[in-house]
């Protein structure tokens, strides 16, 4: 199975201020059809997982332009250029490369 | 507007046996893949099993083989996870969720879950 590796565990920004996390695969997961199926999800508090990013950097329908997704091979990184109060929750980042489907343990942000 | 209405929970002891249901509204059911995906009281997410478009392809994550077993009636628009010889670690919230795109297994849409307890 493909491990996927997120930090930190936890993150505590001021509104307004950037945040950076990072997502880490066991292998690489370039498919060679040229994609990579490496995806973001945020679940706020009591909620279901909502979209971010599909694909690495592809922000998903009505997802703000503050997600930024980004990476290849086996490290990915998601950035919020300007943390905003509804931004708090767990991003988990989620392989599709491969069966099983593989989530990260998640990075929990809050805000300060 | 995509909606998915999870339904079958409840609490069981080990050994025994549910029948979890997801319907599907808001889209064109059968030309997307499904998957159900639990996530245990406090902790993080975890896919359990797919159904592809069709129903032909199936996939259940290692803990689950043999146990656990999905399928999909696309006349009702409803996919279905039968669950047996159930165990006290399958104890989650169960959410149905459907794929982005024909060929694509991540999900882009969830429904709200539907709550499994075993427990003796």
């Amino acid at each position: 199975d493909i491990v996927m590796t997120q930090t930190p565990l936890s993150l505590s920004v001021t509104p307004g201020q950037p945040a950076s996390m990072s997502c880490k695969s066991s292998q690489s997961l370039l498919h060679s059809n040229g994609r990579t199926y490496l995806y973001w999800y945020l679940q706020k508090p009591g909620q279901s997982p909502q979209l971010l990013i599909y694909e690495v950097s592809n922000r998903f329908s009505g997802v703000p332009d503050r997600f930024r997704g980004s990476g290849s091979g086996t490290d990915f990184t998601l950035k919020i250029s300007r943390v905003e109060a509804e931004d708090v929750g767990v991003y988990y980042c989620l392989q599709s490369l491969q069966f099983p489907l593989t989530f990260g343990g998640g990075t929990n942000v809050e805000i300060k | 507007e995509v909606q998915l209405v999870e339904s079958g929970g409840g609490s069981v002891q080990p050994g025994e046996s549910l029948r979890l249901s997801c319907t599907a509204s808001g889209f064109t059911f059968g030309s997307y893949g499904m998957s159900w995906v639990r996530q245990a009281p406090g902790k993080g997410l975890e896919w359990v099993s797919v159904i592809s478009e069709s129903g032909v392809i199936t996939y259940n994550t290692g803990s689950v083989k043999g146990r656990f077993t999905i399928s999909r009636d696309t006349s009702k628009s409803t996919i279905f996870l039968q669950m047996n010889s159930l165990r006290a670690e399958d104890t989650a919230l169960y959410y149905c969720a459907k794929a982005i795109s024909r060929g694509v297994t991540a999900m882009d849409a969830w429904g709200k879950g539907t709550t499994v307890t075993v427990s003796s």
